[in-house]
């Protein structure tokens, strides 16, 4: 059975370009989550769907960040204009029933973000 | 106070040794407990659940202390592949997040 799904793997770009990244999450689960990990600050929860809505995404840092999920099986986060500073480790996961009950988060291979 | 906190390590042991790891967090009200275990440039995978009565699997073992306000892990035996950082999570009740700390670095030394 195939994990959570992302792509691309690596990007890299320069200052001001679009970046999208996108996330296939595990067939069934009901919980998507985009994280994003750096040396200085750990993995941080960007956002969170429950069943395609966004649920919270206090943790999205400004307004050059987006993220959608249009249906069960896809999700995008898409960084407009991007920044040096966004370079980081961006992860999807997804989990059964979500938050609430606390379940297992399974994490794809996450997409390696450099911007010049 | 950050909501979870770790020792961010390094933790250099031999083999063999027995090591432990302890995360405290500060809202009262966290509710589900987890320990994930990452290895260099791989994704976040679930180690184990941290019940109330603590729990045991194989080498590993994960206890909570509500009072305290800490969860830990204990690695006894340790592998050359135990080395990762390892990740305490936390889910605090009502509110729909979980907040992961920062990791803790575990080198197993031949």
């Amino acid at each position: 059975d195939a994990g959570v799904i992302q792509s691309p793997r690596h990007e890299v770009t320069e200052m001001g370009q679009e970046v999208t990244l996108r996330c296939k999450p595990i067939s069934g689960h009901n919980s998507l989550f985009w994280y994003r990990q750096t040396m200085m600050r750990g993995l941080e929860l960007l956002i969170y769907f429950n069943n395609n809505v966004p649920i919270d995404d206090s943790g999205m840092p400004e307004d050059r960040f987006s993220a959608k999920m249009p249906n069960a099986s896809f999700s995008t986060l898409k960084i407009q204009p991007s920044e040096p500073r966004d370079s980081a480790v961006y992860f999807c996961a997804s989990s059964f029933w979500g938050v609430p009950a606390g379940e297992t988060q399974y994490f794809g291979p996450g997409t390696r973000l450099l911007v010049l | 106070r950050k909501e979870v906190e770790q020792d961010p390590g390094p933790f250099n042991v031999p083999e063999g040794a027995t090591v432990a790891f302890n995360c405290t967090y500060s809202n009262s009200a966290s509710q589900s407990f987890f320990w994930y275990r990452q290895d260099c440039r791989k994704e976040p995978k679930l180690l184990m659940s941290v019940y109330s009565s603590g729990n045991e699997d194989g080498r590993f073992t994960a206890q909570l202390n509500r009072a305290s306000q800490y969860i830990s892990l204990l690695i006894r035996d340790s592998k050359l592949s135990d080395s990762a950082t390892y990740l305490c999570v936390v889910n605090i009740r009502g509110y729909q997040k979980v907040t992961f700390g920062t990791g803790t670095k575990l080198q197993v030394i031949p």
